[in-house]
């Protein structure tokens, strides 16, 4: 357990419903990151957050995605009008200014 | 041309073998390195991660770095059936405010008992 918590652990949706998902990092960690696994690939970079702030967005992300960190905590990711294509583990990561990174347990998302 | 690569495998090896896994990057500004093991359904573990050229160990872990090359490797000694998972290399390089890193597909491991 590296202290990132993530939930839910999995979720069934159907297509075209809106998904959120929570994630909260280790309390001293400002830098926040979301990821999105998909079977035999690495992680890949969805957002990041410094504090509250976004500061960066992959071209990956369409306009149904949506992340946010209010107050620096903790950051919900959105998906709205799911698509089967959106199936995936997503995961969050955190860290100080140091460089290496914690990852959450991850959340499964199945898309029917 | 992918950023990091990493053959994906299967590399199979016996139990008490070294293993040998091996990761190329492509952005010269890339800055520190990174090994992680992934089991399945599961996220990544942070395993090493190094930043000079040279060799790395802890445990039975190395990691070497070669950037002149752009080469990065991880050796794993007295391999053991519990080693069996994906390994993940990825590289940092600095964006807007911080890092990004970037991951490799990974290879996966299989230690024959």
């Amino acid at each position: 357990d590296t202290g990132v918590s993530q939930n839910p652990r999995h979720k069934i949706t159907k297509r075209g419903q809106n998904v959120t998902f929570r994630c909260d990092p280790i309390s001293e960690h400002n830098r926040l990151y979301w990821y999105r696994q998909t079977l035999g690939q690495g992680p890949e970079f969805l957002t990041y957050f410094q504090n509250e702030a976004q500061l960066e967005k992959s071209r990956l992300l369409s306009d149904r995605f949506s992340a946010e960190r209010p107050k620096g905590s903790f950051s919900t990711l959105e998906i709205q009008r799911t698509e089967q294509g959106d199936s995936a583990m997503y995961l969050c990561a955190s860290r100080t200014s140091e460089e290496t990174q914690y990852f959450g347990p991850g959340t499964r998302l199945l898309v029917l | 041309q992918k950023e990091v690569e990493q053959n994906s495998g299967p590399l199979s090896v016996p139990e008490g073998a070294i293993a040998s896994l091996n990761c190329t990057y492509s952005d010269r500004g890339s800055q520190s390195f990174f090994w992680y093991r992934q089991y399945s359904g599961k996220s990544p573990e942070l395993i090493m991660f190094i930043y000079s050229n040279g060799d790395k160990e802890d445990g039975r872990f190395t990691a070497q770095l070669n950037k002149a090359s752009q080469y990065v490797s991880l050796l794993i000694r007295d391999s053991q059936p519990s080693d069996s998972a994906t390994y993940l290399c990825a590289v940092n390089r600095a964006n807007t405010g911080g890092f990004k890193t970037i991951f490799g597909a990974g290879t996966r491991l299989f230690v024959k008992a």
